[in-house]
């Protein structure tokens, strides 16, 4: 069973609907939960993390963390062409500790 | 603040062959990592540094793979001898935590193996 395990998709929604994206993870010492945007040919960027449990907004972006059922989401709120790419959940132990990440959905935003 | 640069970014070789690759991390940064990500998947950790010293090789192939971080900055991972499976983007990563566990990561080494 992989650490942290992930939908790749591909997911193609039209311009202005609302995406969710789910991970699921094994390992309960987790404390960090992030989301990584990957665009084409680039590395990826960190869009936003959680410590621990909760949910955390960042604009249109959400993310939701639930450690008793071991399930991390991102929810995009009215999505745009420009929000196409591939989107990595990735975890932590800790602040120093290695970042295990999931295989990554891939989103299409149609206009 | 300049980000973390990797060179090359395309590398062809045959199998069997040698391939290195750089990377310089953001400055300040005390740990580096470097990723495999083959086509299709996420990014699988190869190796950790803190500074000079290696935190994490658990899934480094060793018999072929090996890297090093001069002085704390510049790394360089190399492959010998590379195999078909060994094509994949290489990257390389930078992170302070100082206050967030965000890594920075370079635009990568892509390999081809033929």
């Amino acid at each position: 069973q992989k650490e942290v395990e992930q939908d790749p998709g591909p997911l193609s929604v039209p311009e202005g609907a609302i995406v969710s994206l789910n991970c699921t993870y094994s390992n309960s010492a987790f404390q960090y939960f992030m989301w990584y945007r990957q665009y084409s040919r680039k590395g990826p960027e960190l869009l936003m993390y959680t410590y621990s449990s909760g949910n955390k907004e960042d604009g249109r972006f959400t993310a939701q963390v639930d450690k008793s059922s071991k399930y991390i989401s991102l929810f995009i709120r009215d999505s745009q062409p420009s929000d196409s790419a591939t989107y990595l959940c990735a975890m932590s132990q800790g602040s120093a500790s290695k970042i295990i990440f999931g295989s990554g959905t891939r989103l299409s935003i149609r206009p | 603040e300049a980000g973390v640069a990797q060179s090359p970014r395309y590398k062809i070789i045959e199998k069997r062959q040698s391939v290195a690759f750089w990377c310089n991390p953001i400055s300040g940064h005390a740990t580096l990592y470097w990723y495999q990500q083959i086509l299709g998947q996420g990014p699988k950790l190869l190796i950790q540094f803190q500074n000079n010293g290696v935190v994490d090789d658990s899934q480094l192939p060793k018999d072929r793979f090996s890297a090093e971080r001069l002085k704390g900055v510049d790394s360089t991972l190399k492959i010998q001898p590379a195999k078909l499976e060994d094509s994949a983007v290489y990257l390389c990563a930078s992170s302070s935590f100082l206050s967030t566990p965000e890594a920075f990561f370079g635009q990568g080494t892509r390999l081809t193996v033929v």
